[in-house]
């Protein structure tokens, strides 16, 4: 079955500066991949997708690219404000397993 | 609107008893999910349902049980609660069946089993 596998587990960045996270998945079949965003005691939020037909998206400050070859997706942030704090979750859809599979993390820290 | 609820809120459960997280989405979705999220473990489906009347199991299903007899409804059963049980529990609907579109999460359950 699909694993998905993120990294790093916790990330600390100066506001303004630019964060990164990284999650590679085992399943080339699948062919979508969300972002959500999950704040302390929240629940978690889709914040972008992407689909396997696409190479990048972006939304105002956060974009993703996905490398189908290399089977990685990166979540990049720029300009990043306190706001941005929280716990990042990456996932992929294995093609016609109904599923959606999460990594396991990325607690991100923005220091004023 | 509510979009989608769940109860209760945080529940305390001896070991051996049952229990069923009850989860409501008045958005018509057709599908819908449970997840349980422990630490450094992230979200790990339990079980799902594409549609009423029918259910599938995700990537840890043993101890739970879960029924889809309409479209709002999706509850959570485990039918002799152990301690590794104990999480926060979230549902989940999304209108796109298949696992490839967005999904909506509930407010979450923390269950202690003790």
């Amino acid at each position: 079955g699909e694993n998905v596998e993120q990294h790093p587990s916790t990330l600390s960045v100066q506001e303004g500066d630019s964060a990164v996270i990284k999650c590679t998945y085992s399943d080339s079949a699948s062919n979508y991949f969300p972002w959500y965003k999950q704040e302390l005691g929240k629940r978690p939020q889709l914040i972008i997708d992407i689909r396997s037909n696409v190479g990048e998206k972006k939304d105002q400050r956060i974009a993703v690219t996905l490398n189908k070859t290399a089977k990685h997706f990166s979540l990049h942030i720029t300009e990043t404000q306190p706001e941005d704090s929280a716990v990042y979750f990456c996932a992929a859809s294995p093609y016609n397993t109904d599923k959606l599979i999460f990594g396991t993390g990325t607690r991100l820290q923005v220091f004023p | 609107i509510a979009g989608i609820t769940q109860a209760p809120t945080s529940q305390i459960l001896a070991a051996g008893r049952r229990m069923t997280l009850r989860c409501t989405q008045d958005m018509r979705h057709n599908a819908m999910y449970w997840y349980r999220q422990d630490l450094g473990l992230g979200l790990r489906l339990i079980h799902y349902s594409n549609t009423a009347g029918t259910t599938g199991k995700g990537e840890v299903p043993d101890g739970y049980s879960v029924s889809r007899a309409n479209t709002d409804d999706f509850p959570l059963t485990l039918a002799s609660a152990v301690p590794s049980q104990t999480s926060v529990y979230f549902c989940a609907s999304s209108p796109t069946s298949g696992g490839d579109g967005e999904q909506f999460f509930g407010p979450g359950t923390r269950l202690t089993v003790l």
